[in-house]
């Protein structure tokens, strides 16, 4: 069974923290993705990434960061948390030329006060 | 860009009903097409796909989607839904050009028992 967890299922931060939040996939998946799911809004792609140190932006990326140092973990970053962050993160991982085969992680609810 | 519009927000149904959820993209290349679902409290799961051939997919738990290329539309059906199907459905695109998912809103389904 393919696992992706996020490091956190609930998380609470105040204004102005970075947040970290972590996600790692143990079936040695080359792309990995983060979204933020809201109410009526349905999924919406921060970032994502096709291979260890690459990035791409999605479509919501202002006022968050990514990193991938090694290929099972995808981190996001949210350099200054605001209020309008409060939300659920999901992550997920897919292999190279499968977009069918997405992954979920349990997902991190985040909310910022 | 490619959007993926799903027509009903919420939808409540009796067990035994049958279902249809609409589900319209924008693209107008070549699209594979998903439906995922994500049951309360789980992970978001793919329900079925269509990459090609015949245009009427089976996915999990007796739901089946038609792709109608002329319609831009991938809707999903069920002839009789039980209390187990209460969910969020959410239709999903890829265009074929990398391994990026767009998302539409979603559709609360709640059915009562």
């Amino acid at each position: 069974d393919v696992k992706v967890t996020q490091s956190s299922r609930y998380l609470v931060k105040r204004t102005g923290e970075k947040v970290f939040l972590e996600c790692v996939q143990d079936m040695d998946h080359e792309n990995m993705f983060w979204y933020r799911q809201d109410p009526g809004l349905g999924l919406r792609l921060i970032y994502f990434s096709y291979d260890v140190k690459m990035k791409e932006k999605g479509d919501i990326p202002e006022g968050y960061s990514v990193s991938r140092e090694k290929k099972e973990r995808f981190s996001l970053i949210l350099e200054s948390a605001s209020t309008n962050q409060t939300s659920m993160y999901l992550c997920a991982s897919s292999p190279s030329g499968s977009p069918y085969e997405q992954y979920f992680g349990p997902g991190t609810r985040l909310t910022v006060t | 860009a490619q959007s993926v519009s799903q027509h009903n927000h919420h939808v409540i149904l009796s067990e035994a009903a049958s279902l249809e959820l609409g589900c319209n993209y924008s693209y107008g290349g070549t699209v594979n097409l998903f439906w995922y679902v994500q049951y309360p409290g789980q992970h978001l799961q793919l329900l079925l796909k269509y990459f090609s051939g015949d245009p009427l997919v089976k996915g999990i738990k007796g739901f089946e989607a038609e792709f109608i290329k002329s319609k831009f539309s991938f809707n999903l059906r069920k002839p009789s839904v039980q209390w187990s199907d209460t969910a969020e459905y959410f239709c999903a695109v890829n265009e074929g050009r990398d391994d990026k998912i767009i998302f539409g809103k979603g559709t609360r389904l709640h059915i009562l028992p």
